[in-house]
């Protein structure tokens, strides 16, 4: 079974720029099977998708956070990180990394146990 | 565009059986059958209980049970248990740009 964790900072100023990795053990983010993405949940809110990212270098993301987001895949330390720019408190949120199954089909099936993020002021 | 349409809460008694509704659009769960369900309780990393509208993963209780009508996905859980307790999202492909679209999620609360 894979295991993901993220890691990055806990607290962002506003305007800067996000940037959490996750790790990815007991499987390779170059598998063709899959895709590797990210989710967040605000505080108080429901899981939102915000993309994700194959070995290929194909990406998906969130229409609405499209501007901001980029995503990239470190193969020889088999991590991968997402990056937002010009956060705001609105992106305050525990930040997930999930292994996406898309090719068909559309799920998550393995997820880290996600990190806070806050946005200051 | 917008989530997947779910009820907010939804409560049922030990042993009874509960169904959650996820409500989308001819662009997403009218023409796909890539459902998925999670559970998830706090502080825990969300669970995939239902993939392809009806299918458990390795290790999921067949008292976790989806199903999906024209462009509305179900999940029913039968034999409520006390750690049944989580909330649920749905979630789907989509033809639009969002590739992925969540439901708002539903907290399940065992009386």
């Amino acid at each position: 079974q894979p295991q993901l964790q993220e890691s990055g900072p806990g607290l962002v100023k506003s305007s800067e720029t996000l940037s959490l990795t996750c790790s990815v053990s007991d499987d390779s983010i170059t598998n063709d099977k899959y895709y590797w993405g990210w989710i967040r949940q605000p505080p108080g809110k429901g899981l939102e998708y915000i993309g994700s990212i194959h070995h290929s270098r194909s990406t998906f993301y969130s229409q609405s956070l499209r501007s901001r987001v980029s995503m990239a895949l470190d193969t020889s330390e088999n991590k991968f990180s997402l990056k937002l720019t010009s956060v705001t408190a609105a992106d305050t949120a525990v930040y997930y990394c999930a292994r996406h199954y898309n090719r068909p089909s559309n799920y998550f099936d393995h997820w880290g146990q996600g990190t806070l993020v806050t946005v200051s002021a | 565009q917008s989530a997947l349409t779910q009820p907010a809460s939804v409560s049922g008694s030990p042993g009874q059986s509960i169904t959650i509704s996820c409500t989308g659009s001819s662009s997403d769960i009218g023409s796909y059958n890539f459902v998925s369900w999670y559970q998830h309780r706090p502080g825990e990393a969300p669970k995939l209980i239902i993939f392809d509208v009806n299918s458990r993963p390795s290790g999921i209780s067949n008292r976790f049970f989806g199903s999906k009508s024209g462009s509305t996905a179900s999940l029913t859980i039968s034999g409520l248990q006390s750690e049944d307790e989580a909330d649920y999202y749905c979630t789907s492909y989509t033809s639009s740009t969002f590739h992925v679209l969540f439901g708002g999620g539903t907290k399940l609360t065992v009386l």
